[in-house]
């Protein structure tokens, strides 16, 4: 079984500021763990993914995130929010066994509002 | 590389009515095909998997008489909407993983905005 838990359904930061959108994990076997965002009416775009190699995870527009298992965690920090970054984001974890088609479990996703 | 696209992107439809969905990955071939809804403000939620050529699994809770869904090629699965009722507008996003690689990777398709009237 695996689940996600974001923490925070809202998280408004300044322009320039850091952003950190909270993410927990739950799963029975190692996970695969993935970030997406979604803008309005559109679909989902990948920003990084854990795959169980570096633990700290580079991604687009400057995104990173890191995975620490003791915390059964994996936080999304940008340090310096631009305007563009404001959206939904989504925290989503999937079993590295290919038994459950490597079906996505996501989290209920944080709305990243930026203010001028 | 990579995508995948939907057909409509936008539909409404009348109570009562069908309606088809389809998903294609354009530039790769997708042994595995996801179908989500989403509804406003809230997350994803997987509906089906389809493999090609084989019987969608469903999760618990969806009515596989109601939502129809055919993976008739590598690069084509579609759903149907059969007997559309107001509470069945939704979101419903598809996604599709890579073939010949036992790879977890999904790639999304745009969405499509279902409207029951």
């Amino acid at each position: 079984a695996q689940s996600v838990t974001q923490l925070g359904s809202h998280v408004s930061v300044s322009e320039g500021a850091l952003v950190l959108l909270r993410c927990n994990y739950s799963s029975s076997v190692p996970p695969y763990l993935f970030w997406y965002v979604q803008y309005p009416n559109q679909g989902l775009q990948l920003l990084l993914k854990y795959t169980s190699a570096a633990t700290l995870v580079k991604g687009i527009n400057g995104f990173e995130a890191e995975f620490k298992k003791s915390e059964t965690s994996f936080h999304l920090t940008k340090p310096s929010a631009h305007m563009s970054d404001a959206a939904e984001y989504f925290c989503a974890v999937t079993m590295n066994s290919g038994g459950s088609n490597y079906k996505l479990t996501f989290g209920k996703g944080t709305l990243l509002t930026v203010n001028p | 590389g990579a995508v995948v696209s939907q057909h409509p992107s936008r539909v409404i439809c009348k109570s009562g009515t069908s309606v088809k969905i389809e998903c294609r990955s354009l530039d790769f071939q997708a042994t595995t095909m996801f179908w989500y809804r989403q509804f406003p403000k809230q997350s994803l939620m997987l509906m089906a998997t389809s493999n090609e050529g084989s019987k969608a699994t469903y999760e618990q809770g969806v009515e596989k008489d109601k939502f129809l869904i055919n993976h008739a090629s590598l690069t084509l699965s579609t759903l149907t909407v059969t007997s559309a009722h107001p509470e069945d507008s939704s979101f419903y996003i598809c996604s599709a993983r890579l073939r010949d690689r036992a790879t977890y990777e999904q790639y999304f398709g745009p969405g499509t905005r279902l409207t029951v009237t």
